[in-house]
């Protein structure tokens, strides 16, 4: 099974609304952490916000936050007030623990992403 | 502050030839961690770094990759001889502390295999 599944190859969203982004995972690591980041066209990878799993609240930065529903395995990304800047790969991505307890190591792993294109 | 540093920022070279990439992570970040990114796809960490010990280069194709970090700063990935399917991103990322926390990626090398 895919560890990290990101369904919407693409989106489009108009200038000033709202838009989610999709992510659902699959880990048997009781503690992991979720990440989103941006890939604008430039290459880099930009980190916009993390979820522990025994985070009570839902994580926000800004006009990001994160949509974070345990028993469903979704870590979806809410930006809002969509900005032309926006536009750009979305990556969902996952640590966890892998291996015997003391003997493994945290692994990280991304999805395919979701290209976000703002219309003006 | 200084963002992590790459170069080059493209390289197009022949199969069968060496390549060479470098990465200057953020000062004081001791973990480095290097990905290849294919089109289309999200980064894949190829090996990762805490100081100058490799901690996790379960995925690097020993055959044809090597990396080094002396003395637990900048970095270098090598690889020799590059085959068709090395086509692809090379990101360098580094963090100040262990285990992928708010990591800090450099632009990256495009490498192209003719």
């Amino acid at each position: 099974a895919q560890k990290i599944t990101q369904t919407q190859p693409g989106m489009f969203v108009q200038e000033k609304e709202a838009v989610t982004l999709d992510c659902t995972y699959d880990t048997s690591d009781p503690s992991y952490g979720l990440f989103w980041y941006k890939q604008p066209s430039s290459g880099e990878m930009i980190f916009l916000i993390y979820q522990g799993s025994y985070d009570q609240q839902n994580a926000t930065e800004g006009r990001y936050s994160l949509n974070f529903q345990k028993a469903r395995k979704s870590a979806n990304l809410v930006i809002s007030a969509s900005q032309l800047g926006d536009s750009a790969m979305y990556f969902c991505a996952m640590r966890e623990y892998v291996g015997d307890s003391g003997a493994g190591s945290y692994q990280l792993t991304f999805g395919k992403g979701t290209k976000l294109s703002v219309i003006p | 502050e200084a963002g992590v540093v790459q170069s080059p920022r493209y390289k197009i070279i022949e199969k069968k030839q060496p390549v060479a990439f470098w990465c200057n992570p953020i000062s004081g970040h001791n973990t480095l961690y290097w990905y290849r990114q294919n089109l289309g796809q999200g980064p894949e960490l190829l090996i990762r770094y805490e100081n100058e010990e490799a901690v996790d280069d379960s995925q690097l194709p020993k055959d044809r990759f090597s990396a080094e970090r002396l003395k637990g700063v900048d970095s270098t990935l090598k690889i020799q001889p590059a085959e068709l399917g090395d086509s692809a991103v090379y990101l360098c990322a580094s963090s100040l502390g262990p285990d992928y926390n708010e990591q800090f990626f450099g632009p990256g090398t495009r490498l192209t295999v003719l």
